[in-house]
């Protein structure tokens, strides 16, 4: 199976920060990598598929990037509402793979 | 508005059954793969199975913890996918989430919780 790391495991922002995050396949997954952020009680919720494509109606502050192993998540601009946790998911094989999480919380 | 509604949830005891269903409504169903994703308390998510599309032969995957106990199935006319959970242990206790899985999961359902508890 493909482990998925990430980077770090929590971290502590004000609104207006600039956030990354950063995720690690075990092995090459080229881009088949995809970012969720998920708030309390409810499921996750899908922000970049493919490592850097926005999904639809996703606010364009988020970004990602990388290929092969190593891959980020970047908030340019936190808002409120972007206070959550974030896993990076591996798409390229069966069994699908999250990595473990980063919180994000008020400083 | 594409929508995931899954149902069936429930206390069951250690080795039981439970059967969950969800319901598409909003996109192509047929057409789609489909995915059970599951939640204990307190962790991340972790991927179950899937079902392809009928087009693609209709086979599943399972992850290893559940491989030989649960069963994906879908019925397409009814715009429904199931996930047949048999021998079930304390560890199954969690959220599931059925979600639509073109490659990404892009849509998710609100989820039903599975506790599984003497």
């Amino acid at each position: 199976d493909i482990q998925m790391t990430q980077s770090p495991s929590s971290l502590s922002a004000s609104v207006g920060d600039k956030v990354t995050i950063t995720c690690r396949a075990s092995q090459n997954i080229d881009i088949h990598l995809n970012w969720y952020h998920q708030k309390p009680g409810k499921a996750p919720s899908l922000l970049i598929y493919a490592a850097s494509r926005l999904q639809s109606g996703v606010p364009s502050r988020f970004s990602g990037s990388g290929s092969g192993t190593d891959f980020s998540l970047t908030i340019s601009s936190l808002q409120p509402e972007d206070f959550a946790t974030y896993y990076c998911q591996q798409s390229y094989t069966v069994p699908r793979t999250f990595g473990p999480g980063t919180k994000v919380d008020f400083k | 508005e594409m929508q995931l509604v899954e149902s069936g949830g429930g206390l069951v005891k250690p080795g039981g059954s439970l059967r969950l269903s969800c319901a598409a409504s909003g996109f192509s169903f047929g057409n789609a793969w489909m995915s059970w994703v599951r939640q204990a308390p307190g962790k991340g998510p972790e991927w179950v199975g899937r079902i392809k599309s009928r087009v693609d032969g209709e086979t599943t995957d399972y992850a290893a913890p559940v491989q030989g106990r649960f069963t994906i199935s879908r019925d397409d006319s009814k715009k429904t996918l199931f996930l047949q959970m048999n021998s079930l242990k304390s560890d199954d206790t969690a959220v599931y989430y059925c979600a639509r899985d073109p490659d990404e999961f892009d849509i998710w359902g609100q989820g039903t919780m599975v506790t599984v508890s003497s």
